[in-house]
């Protein structure tokens, strides 16, 4: 089956520094990626979607600025999470699909973010 | 809007014995549904998917019938085993939604133990 891949799976950082996530298709070209933020013992909460290309959808509530992303290519999407805090710690997963929305969603294992 | 809701848990089962986890959904128009597995520290995998009405989805001895009539998709397993336990969430994609991309709406999860 189609494999993502994220990197790195976890990271610690401090507080006000900025992180980026990678999630790359690796074996299908993603149209569409999605970035997801999962807390502990909770179900995932969509963030935004991005086209290879396009501006990213950002979900209600989550601050674009806040964090960035990026779908410059059809196999790479990026999540920068910009002056990071502790309250941004959490699991963040991406998914991507090939093509239009009856395609199958390929789930990222995950990145575990620690902001101290 | 689109929702899903699950059976609470944690689930805690004797190896062999029967598994049923309800999910039901409230959606605007004809959603494909899924189930997917998320063991300690890792990504979601589908289990199994469902694209109308009627359908049963299979997978690895796990099983789930959309019904429509009662918004429901329940997942079923006769005997689990031990490397059953995991977090199973229930989602929908709404396909036939104008500009939603096919975004997934997902359930809380429900953790599964089971024991020796």
């Amino acid at each position: 089956g189609a494999v993502v891949s994220q990197h790195p799976s976890w990271v610690i950082c401090k507080s006000g520094t900025s992180v980026k996530i990678e999630c790359r298709s690796l074996d299908f070209q993603a149209t569409t990626m999605f970035w997801y933020r999962q807390f502990p013992k909770q179900s995932l909460m969509l963030m935004a979607t991005s086209n290879e290309g396009s501006k990213a959808t950002y979900e209600q509530g989550v601050e674009k600025d806040k964090f960035l992303i990026n779908h410059a290519s059809l196999t790479l999407s990026t999540l920068t999470v910009t002056s990071a805090h502790p309250e941004d710690s959490s699991f963040y997963i991406c998914s991507a699909r090939e093509g239009d929305p009856s395609y199958e969603q390929y789930f990222g294992p995950g990145t575990r973010l620690t902001v101290t | 809007g689109n929702s899903v809701t699950q059976m609470e848990g944690p689930v805690t089962l004797s190896e062999e014995a029967f598994l049923t986890i309800n999910c039901t959904y409230t959606a605007t128009g004809y959603p494909s549904l899924f189930w997917y597995v998320q063991y300690p520290g890792e990504g979601l995998q589908l289990l199994l998917k469902a694209t109308k009405a009627d359908d049963k989805g299979s997978n690895k001895g796990f099983e789930a019938t959309y019904r429509k009539e009662t918004t429901s998709f329940h997942l079923e397993k006769g005997s689990v085993q031990v490397s059953d336990s995991a977090v199973y969430f229930c989602a929908l994609s709404d396909l036939t939604l104008r500009g939603n991309a096919g975004k997934s709406t997902f359930g809380d999860g429900t953790t599964l133990t089971v024991k020796p």
